[in-house]
């Protein structure tokens, strides 16, 4: 059982370049997250989805968008990669509902310079 | 209104001792309130959670007290353990979105 897979690991990226980040994941989650974490910040949600079509704002949603045209997969796409963007982003999937447990995956270290 | 402030930001601790780690929250639409424990390059993971409508949860060396007319929490971790160092971060739920809003983070060092 793979859980919560996310591509790529490791990134550089330069000023205004674009790239998708793919999470995807094997439990059959209803619920799926993008959070991004820097120091002292702890984790803020980007986006989340519901279901398969579906997409919300969460937190820091600004220059980022989402897609979740499958219900294993969640993708974060950034149109223009700015220096702010430069974090470590976590996709976390749930079945939803109150009391149930959000698996994370291994975080994709994101620089741009 | 969807914060969750945590503190202390670190904390170092001789093995043996006892970690507690604290939260506050002001939206009373939390249902959920988990704690999650996060190694260096790793995703962070649940350690152990409890809801509102109870005011201590234990599980192992690790303790969740709940203090809802304060809207607070925390988590107390006795014995603490070399292997214990990782950073904590509480979290609180919003039922109706199912959307996780997380404290700073408590980066803990058990000395040993």
């Amino acid at each position: 059982n793979a859980g919560v897979t996310q591509t790529p690991k490791f990134r550089v990226l330069k000023t205004g370049q674009s790239m998708t980040l793919l999470c995807a994941q094997d439990m059959n989650h209803e619920y799926m997250y993008w959070y991004r974490q820097d120091p002292g910040m702890g984790l803020r949600l980007i986006h989340y989805s519901v279901g398969e079509g579906t997409t919300a704002k969460g937190e820091v949603p600004d220059g980022y968008n989402v897609s979740r045209l499958k219900k294993q997969n969640f993708l974060l796409g950034l149109e223009s990669a700015a220096p702010s963007q430069t974090s470590v982003y976590f996709c976390a999937s749930s079945y939803g509902g109150t009391g149930t447990e959000a698996f994370f995956g291994q975080g994709t270290r994101l620089t741009v310079v | 209104q969807q914060q969750v402030k945590q503190s202390p930001q670190s904390l170092i601790v001789q093995k043996g001792g006892i970690s507690i780690i604290n939260c506050a929250y002001e939206n009373t639409a939390f249902d959920y309130f988990p704690w999650y424990q996060q190694f260096p390059g790793k995703g962070p993971a649940l350690l152990i959670a409890i809801r509102p409508d109870v005011s201590e949860k234990k599980e192992g060396r690790f303790t969740i007290s709940f203090n809802k007319s304060a809207k607070q929490f925390s988590l107390h971790i006795m014995d603490s353990q070399p292997g214990d160092s990782a950073t904590y971060f509480c979290a609180a739920k919003l039922g109706g979105y199912n959307k996780l809003i997380f404290g700073a983070g408590t980066r803990l060092a058990v000395h040993p």
